[in-house]
């Protein structure tokens, strides 16, 4: 079945230093999204990327969706002790269900 | 917050005893999900529904029922509760469907521990 990982699984960050982290799928990708997990809470949606090569910007997160639709990154930079928590990808193949990754967790030192 | 809620948000049982978590949103939105929350497996789906009556399983469905008789309520029951099955389960909604838009809305979860 379909497969998504995620890399790394844990990155540590000294405050204002970028975060990137990468999304690979086993299978071609119709969409892919993006949620956030604060520590002790649930996640919540940040984007949604459906073309090929696409980029999409959120202030200082950058998101792109690879042009084969099989990977995806989140780029971060200048991170603030507010970007702390699980970052997940979720993956769909055109007419499933969607499959998350298993998330990077991020830790920001002030 | 999208309107859903979680009930309980916390429980304990036991090996064998069966288990009912129920999610009810007010957003009047179609689909709705469970998913389980684990430590390295991110969240995996356990069942869904694309409507009233109308349910499909994940791809971790083995022990679990579900159940949707009204558009706001989805129902999770475990009929007989193992270890493997504590975890933390999501609540999920969304408008629509896969291979659209379709944000989903997750409920604050609940712990359930299995001894």
């Amino acid at each position: 079945g379909q497969q998504v990982m995620q890399i790394p699984q844990y990155q540590h960050v000294q405050e204002g230093e970028d975060f990137t982290t990468y999304c690979n799928s086993s299978t071609t990708l119709s969409n892919i999204q993006w949620y956030k997990q604060r520590p002790g809470g649930h996640p919540v949606f940040l984007i949604q990327l459906v073309k090929s090569g696409e980029v999409k910007k959120q202030k200082r997160l950058t998101f792109q969706f690879g042009e084969a639709k099989k990977n995806s990154s989140l780029h971060i930079t200048a991170t603030q002790t507010t970007d702390v928590g699980t970052y997940f990808c979720a993956g769909v193949v055109y007419g499933q269900n969607f499959v998350f990754g298993p998330g990077t967790r991020l830790s920001v030192l002030p | 917050d999208a309107g859903i809620t979680q009930s309980p948000r916390h429980k304990v049982t036991e090996t064998g005893t069966p288990v009912t978590l129920r999610c009810h949103q007010t957003e009047n939105h179609r689909y709705m999900y469970w998913y389980r929350q684990d430590p390295g497996h991110g969240l995996r789906l356990i069942h869904y529904s694309y409507g009233v009556k109308d349910t499909d399983k994940g791809e971790v469905s083995d022990g679990y029922s579900v159940s949707r008789s009204k558009t706001e309520d989805f129902l999770l029951t475990l009929e007989s509760a193992t270890s493997s099955q504590t975890s933390v389960y999501f609540c999920a909604i969304s408008e629509s469907g896969p291979g659209s838009y379709n944000e989903q809305f997750f409920g604050p979860g609940t712990r359930l521990t299995v001894l």
